[in-house]
Parts: structure tokens; C-alpha cells; sequence
């Protein structure tokens, strides 16, 4: 069965430095989402992407977040400049035309 | 502000008997509600989705929505420890485009043998 995939697992990283997540949605999918969960709190939603372009964001994803298709299969999310707030999980998901979401596994970002 | 308003629990049920969790929105513009199942540390499972009106059985589940109420539940049967994890409600909104997933912040259901 097809699933969205992510990597890494776990990223761990130093305050200020940029990181990139990266996601491999279903393959016919031509929604692509970022959400984050801060432990302990609830899935937050980040930005929407479709036809290669971003179709919503939230008060979260400011100037530092920005997310790119550069091919037919990656789906990325970078942070120019993490501080410690960021530390969470990331979700990448991808639907096709219907709502239902599919979630990849997560990664798991640590500032330091 | 968009909600969806779940309480966090724990709900405790004994194996065998029936888990009721409950969730409500506060958008009568979102069209479709989503149960993800959450164990500690990974991702979002999807469980089960509803659209319409009514009750919507998958095996051991029941959605249950009721759109005047704003008013969505889960109903599982014959509860297994295997289903102790936390369970999460979402709505979508925004159409066209977008679609963002709006979550509650889950109800953790423990299931004793």
C-alpha cells in the first residue's frame, strides 16, 4: 500500500541553523501539507500546497519556514534559522482530490 | 477561531466493552470529519472519515455525526488493549485548494484487561 514517507527520523540541530525536511508524498497525491505537533499540545496545521504553489498558510509558517516541490516526488520543508520553539514533530500529508489525509511517519526536530 | 473541542481523558474502559469518544466544532462551514488514532511518538492514523448526516460503520467502528449539534463521535466496539492510544477529531476547512486538517488535542483511551 502506498505511504507518505519522511526523512530524517530525527534531526537534531543548533539554534540558528537551517534545517530541511524532507517528504515523499503518495504519488498520485496532488495536495501536500505540513503540520507540526509540539509535544504534549495539539497537531497544528502549517501550509498547503498545491500546483506548485502554496495555497494557505498559518500565523506559524512566517518568514523562516518556506517549502518547495523541486521535483515530481520531494516535498520539503526548510527553517532558515531554527530557534528552540521549533522543536516539535513534523507532519508531511498528501491527499488526492478526496479530503482524506494521509500522514507520513514524522520527523522529529530538536533545537539545541 | 476555528476549534474542535475534545476532552483529553484518560477515558478508561475494561477489554470487551464499548469506547464513546466524543468531539464537537465550532465551524458549521466545515464539510468533513476525520478519527486518527495517535500512539505515543508517531504519526496520525487514519481510523475513520464521515461527510453526511447519520452513522458510518467500518468493523469495530462507529462515526457518528450530527451536523445541527456540531457533534462528532466514535464508537468502538469489543475494545482490545491494542486500541489504547490517543484519539484524535478533525475537521477540514477551507475548500477548493487548501482543506487544512483542524485537530482537536485528542482523547487518550486506555483499555484494561
Amino acid at each position: 500500500e502506498p505511504e507518505v514517507t519522511q526523512t530524517p527520523s530525527h534531526q537534531v540541530t543548533q539554534m540558528g541553523q537551517e534545517v530541511i525536511l524532507r517528504c515523499v508524498p503518495i504519488s498520485n497525491h496532488l495536495y501536500f501539507y505540513w503540520y507540526r505537533q509540539i509535544l504534549g499540545q495539539k497537531v497544528e496545521f502549517l501550509v498547503s500546497f498545491y500546483n506548485n504553489e502554496i495555497s494557505e498558510k498559518s500565523e506559524i509558517f512566517d518568514d523562516q519556514f518556506s517549502v518547495e516541490r523541486p521535483d515530481g516526488s520531494n516535498f520539503t520543508l526548510k527553517i532558515r534559522s531554527t530557534k528552540l520553539e521549533d522543536s516539535a514533530m513534523y507532519f508531511c500529508a498528501s491527499r488526492f482530490y478526496t479530503d482524506t489525509q494521509y500522514f507520513g511517519p514524522g520527523t522529529r526536530l530538536t533545537v539545541l | 477561531q476555528k476549534e474542535v473541542e475534545q476532552n483529553s481523558g484518560p477515558l478508561s474502559v475494561p477489554e470487551g466493552a464499548i469506547a464513546s469518544l466524543n468531539c464537537t466544532y465550532s465551524d458549521r462551514g466545515s464539510q468533513s470529519f476525520f478519527w486518527y488514532r495517535q500512539y505515543s511518538g508517531k504519526s496520525p492514523e487514519l481510523i475513520m472519515f464521515i461527510y453526511s448526516n447519520g452513522d458510518k460503520e467500518d468493523g469495530r467502528f462507529t462515526a457518528q455525526l450530527n451536523k445541527a449539534s456540531q457533534y462528532v463521535s466514535l464508537l468502538i466496539r469489543d475494545s482490545q488493549p491494542s486500541d489504547s492510544a490517543t484519539y484524535l477529531c478533525a475537521a477540514t476547512y477551507g475548500s477548493g485548494n487548501t482543506g487544512k486538517l483542524i485537530f482537536g488535542q485528542g482523547t487518550t483511551l486506555q483499555v484494561k484487561p
